[in-house]
């Protein structure tokens, strides 16, 4: 069965501090990954997408890490803001039918 | 929210009674989706469609239908409201640039009592 993996569900930080939310996935066959962020009460805005062939992107200061192998992702938050206190969702696209498998998301609070 | 817009934003209703919830779009996509939102799950799909009149099943279908009679708008009706719809319903559309995101509205917390 496709199936995506968040952890940790929350976490809680302080402001200016690293954090890494990680994603695992089951999902064959693969074609792209991406992360979402979720503020509350609105809709998921895509941050960044990966492919197969890609193991590290970034968007400022997020980093995803893509093991295509281990079926594994990391979103990587540096120096964090008040701001970036979100739902952070992994996405996962079989390529067959564009088949969108999403994950149930990490909480992130940043606290000053 | 990148042109589309959800109406209405919070819906409270009686188990029993018809909802209809409304997509509106400015970018001319071809495809557009309805999704649910609760705690603990991941957005599970409604229904999709993929052009005027062309709409598919997605996941969670059952006690949901869904119209699209103009490129622009993309409705999702709830026949006989439950109390297990209630959830945040989202709207998106498909964007046509390489990675093909979605653009999401704001959604439309709709409890049904």
């Amino acid at each position: 069965k496709n199936q995506v993996e968040q952890s940790p569900q929350s976490l809680i930080i302080l402001e200016g501090k690293n954090c890494t939310l990680q994603c695992n996935y089951t999902v064959s066959p693969f074609s792209n990954l991406r992360w979402y962020k979720q503020d509350t009460g609105r809709g998921p805005v895509s941050l960044t997408i990966m492919t197969f062939s890609e193991n590290t992107k970034s968007n400022g200061r997020y980093t995803a890490t893509l093991d295509a192998d281990t079926k594994q992702s990391s979103l990587h938050i540096t120096a964090s803001q008040l701001s970036d206190s979100a739902s952070y969702i992994c996405v996962v696209s079989a390529r067959s039918n564009y088949q969108l498998i999403w994950g149930a998301g990490t909480k992130l609070i940043i606290k000053p | 929210d990148a042109g589309i817009t959800q109406s209405p934003r919070h819906k409270v209703t009686e188990t029993g009674t018809p909802v209809t919830l409304r997509c509106h779009q400015t970018e001319n996509h071809r495809y557009m989706y309805w999704y649910r939102q609760d705690p603990g799950h991941g957005l599970r799909l409604i229904h999709y469609s993929y052009g005027v009149k062309d709409t598919d099943k997605g996941e969670v279908s059952d006690g949901y239908s869904v119209s699209r009679s103009k490129t622009e708008d993309f409705l999702l009706t709830l026949e006989s409201a439950t109390s297990s719809q209630t959830s945040v319903y989202f709207c998106a559309i498909r964007g046509t640039g390489a990675d093909e995101k979605l653009f999401f509205g704001s959604g439309t917390q709709l409890s049904v009592l």
